[in-house]
């Protein structure tokens, strides 16, 4: 079956812009997550979701939010865009809600640049 | 603080050899760990799953081993390939938050 899809896989924004990343889950998969991956902290927790509603959420500002759609496929999105916003997006799904015992599942990720 | 320290930070082995990478972890309370292998560019992919109550866990040439009482970990690989150089990454599940935390990797290159 189809794995867990991000799209775009690469872009480009300028410093201010905003930005919107979508991830298709595997399907029959109800729990869809974000992370950032940069090359000095590894992957970051930014948020899931389970069923349309945000179930955890990390450590950043409020200018990363995210939804989940009743398909489960979810966006995330990254308003005023800063340099240090310049990172690998991944999305990773799976059949549960908590990431606790559940095999994940990750896609290939969004490469995002901002300059 | 919940925490995950990987070592080495970089490996380079040659083909065909074994080798060991470390996992030391302050995640409390401890629900599960995790290896898994990203390859450059590629999302991570999932090697294996350990809970409190597992020591040893299998997947192919890699093997996973986890005191819980020392909280360390390890993955072994066996008789390594070219195409297992990556990076390795270890996770732990908070059983308290749900949350997973991820170790900064161990990048691995095999050389012919």
């Amino acid at each position: 079956k189809a794995g867990v899809t991000q799209t775009p896989r690469y872009l480009i924004k300028t410093r201010g812009q905003q930005v919107t990343l979508s991830c298709s889950p595997i399907s029959g998969h109800r729990s869809v997550s974000w992370y950032q991956q940069t090359p000095g902290q590894g992957l970051q927790f930014l948020f899931e979701y389970f069923s349309e509603t945000q179930r955890n959420k990390g450590n950043f500002p409020g200018r990363f939010s995210g939804r989940q759609f009743s398909n489960s496929r979810s966006e995330m999105n990254v308003s005023t865009l800063e340099l240090g916003d310049s990172a690998l997006y991944l999305c990773a799904s799976s059949s549960t809600t908590g990431q606790t015992g559940n095999t994940i599942y990750f896609g290939e990720g969004s490469w995002l640049t901002v300059v | 603080k919940n925490q995950v320290e990987q070592s080495p930070q970089s490996l380079i082995i040659l083909e065909g050899k074994n080798c060991t990478l470390q996992c030391n972890y302050t995640v409390s309370p401890f629900s599960n760990l995790r290896w898994y292998k990203q390859d450059t560019g590629r999302g991570p992919v999932s090697l294996t799953i350990m809970t409190f109550s597992e020591n040893t866990k299998s997947n192919g040439r890699y093997t996973a081993t986890l005191d819980a009482d020392t909280k360390q970990s390890s993955l072994h690989i066996t008789a390594s390939q070219l195409s297992d150089s990556a990076s390795y990454i270890c996770v732990v599940a908070n059983g308290a938050t749900n949350k997973l935390i991820f170790g900064t990797g161990t990048l691995l290159a095999v050389q012919p």
